[in-house]
């Protein structure tokens, strides 16, 4: 099956800072998602983005489908930025089965 | 909030017995998926259901099983309890089901003992 890699897998910053952070994948996919989880565990959705490239505020997005990577850019971090950031891909043709990469945990200090 | 709601927030008990996991999806979607986040394996597909049918499975264990009633909400069944069911379990849901934006609910911690 596909396969999902994060990098990198922790990143500390201080406010303020700018941050980029890389999926990549093993196959071609009909959707891939960032998400966000909280320290409270809740996943939040970020941006849908299997092609393209997306902006919402301080966070854009890229995915290079043919080269089969995306980035997440986390510009002027805040500490409500902390927490874990995945990416997931489904390329089942259509089922949108995702699958999750191992996550890049963030901690912003103030 | 992403209007997918999971019931109840938290759950605790016995190896052996048997739980049931309620989600409702948003408003219109037809779609709804089952996820489950533990520390060892992270987060995994378990099974879809579109419009009250299944459509695509994944490492979900014989014990567990999932239906979607006609009003479009779903529940997961987890018998037989193990140590190690011990998660966290998402539902999410999309309009279609294929290749469109999933949202997911705020999760059921489940606790076995």
């Amino acid at each position: 099956g596909i396969q999902v890699e994060q990098s990198p897998p922790d990143l500390i910053l201080q406010e303020g800072a700018n941050s980029t952070l890389r999926c990549n994948f093993s196959d071609s996919v009909n959707n891939l998602q960032w998400f966000h989880q909280n320290p409270w565990g809740q996943l939040i959705n970020l941006f849908y983005i299997p092609s393209g490239t997306k902006q919402n505020g301080r966070l854009s997005a890229t995915t290079v489908a043919t080269e089969r990577y995306s980035l997440l850019y986390i510009s002027s971090s805040q500490t409500t930025d902390s927490g874990v950031y995945f990416c997931a891909v489904d390329g089942t043709g259509g089922y949108n089965k995702l699958i999750f990469g191992a996550g890049t945990r963030l901690a912003v200090h103030p | 909030d992403s209007g997918v709601t999971q019931t109840p927030k938290h759950l605790i008990t016995a190896t052996g017995q048997r739980v049931t996991l309620r989600c409702s999806p948003r408003s219109g979607d037809l779609s709804v998926y089952w996820y489950q986040q533990s520390l060892d394996q992270g987060l995994q597909f378990l099974i879809q259901y579109y419009n009250g049918e299944e459509r695509a499975k994944g490492n979900i264990l014989e014990r567990f099983s999932a239906q979607q009633f006609p009003d479009l909400h779903s529940e997961l069944n987890l018998s037989s309890l193990e140590l190690g069911d011990s998660a966290l379990y998402f539902c999410a849901s999309s309009l279609q089901g294929g290749g469109d934006t999933q949202y997911f609910g705020p999760g059921t911690r489940l606790t076995v003992l």
